[in-house]
């Protein structure tokens, strides 16, 4: 696609509830990001994948928190029984390969549009 | 611990140059990358230092200096459209895969 998608771009939920968020990279792009940002707050990282593999979750707030990616296209962010402190805007970023020392073109992280969450 | 310290607010006139600085306490990172976001959207990226030294990419340049943990984001003949939130990156060298974004500069230009 021409840019990184999210979906959705909006979701009120209650208390308790489980939401999915979905994010759909550039195509060919590897990398694939996923971000929290309260507002007016910095983003906060929360995974990355490197193809269909997450080497690292410990950016991911609790374990009601989960992220899987298929195909090495889309990918899903979980969160499970949500709370209010949930609420935020998930972000999702691609790039064509993970951020290395040598400049390249190939590691500009590409954001999609963000999707709101809040929880009531 | 890890972290980037930016000014929380600057503001200037049209066609004035700015610079948005940004300080961090990390060992070891690959490069200082910068980012833009408008209020409602989402962030874009700006310009990237992989090394020491000034990168220039139109009227926006970015400078690090891993001797001074300091880098900055400079912003000449400033245009309304600057008007927005920049934010400062690196991603560690050691321990886990995590970029660290900074606190974010929110830069109000006047006419």
């Amino acid at each position: 696609g021409a840019g990184v998608s999210q979906s959705p771009s909006n979701k009120v939920t209650e208390k308790g509830k489980d939401v999915e968020l979905r994010c759909d990279p550039i195509s060919g792009h590897t990398a694939l990001y996923w971000y929290r940002q309260s507002l007016g707050q910095g983003l906060e990282f929360l995974i990355y994948f490197q193809g269909n593999s997450a080497p690292d979750k410990s950016g991911l707030p609790s374990d009601r928190f989960s992220a899987e990616r298929t195909g090495g296209s889309v990918s899903t962010l979980t969160i499970q029984r949500t709370q209010q402190e949930d609420s935020a805007v998930y972000l999702c970023a691609s790039s064509f390969e993970v951020a290395g020392f040598h400049r390249s073109s190939g590691d500009t992280q590409y954001f999609g549009p963000g999707t709101r969450l809040t929880v009531l | 611990g890890q972290s980037l310290e930016q000014p929380s607010e600057v503001t200037a006139v049209e066609g004035a140059i700015v610079q948005i600085n940004c300080t961090y306490q990390t060992s070891g990172f690959y490069g200082l990358s910068w980012y833009q976001q408008h209020d409602g959207g989402a962030p874009t990226f700006l310009s990237y230092n992989a090394l020491d030294g000034l990168e220039e990419t139109g009227r926006f340049s970015s400078f690090l200096s891993r001797s001074d943990s300091y880098g900055y984001l400079l912003l000449q003949e400033l245009q309304m459209k600057d008007s927005a939130s920049y934010f400062c990156a690196v991603l560690p060298t050691s321990g886990t895969y995590k970029y660290i974004f900074g606190t974010g500069t929110r830069l109000k230009v006047l006419a």
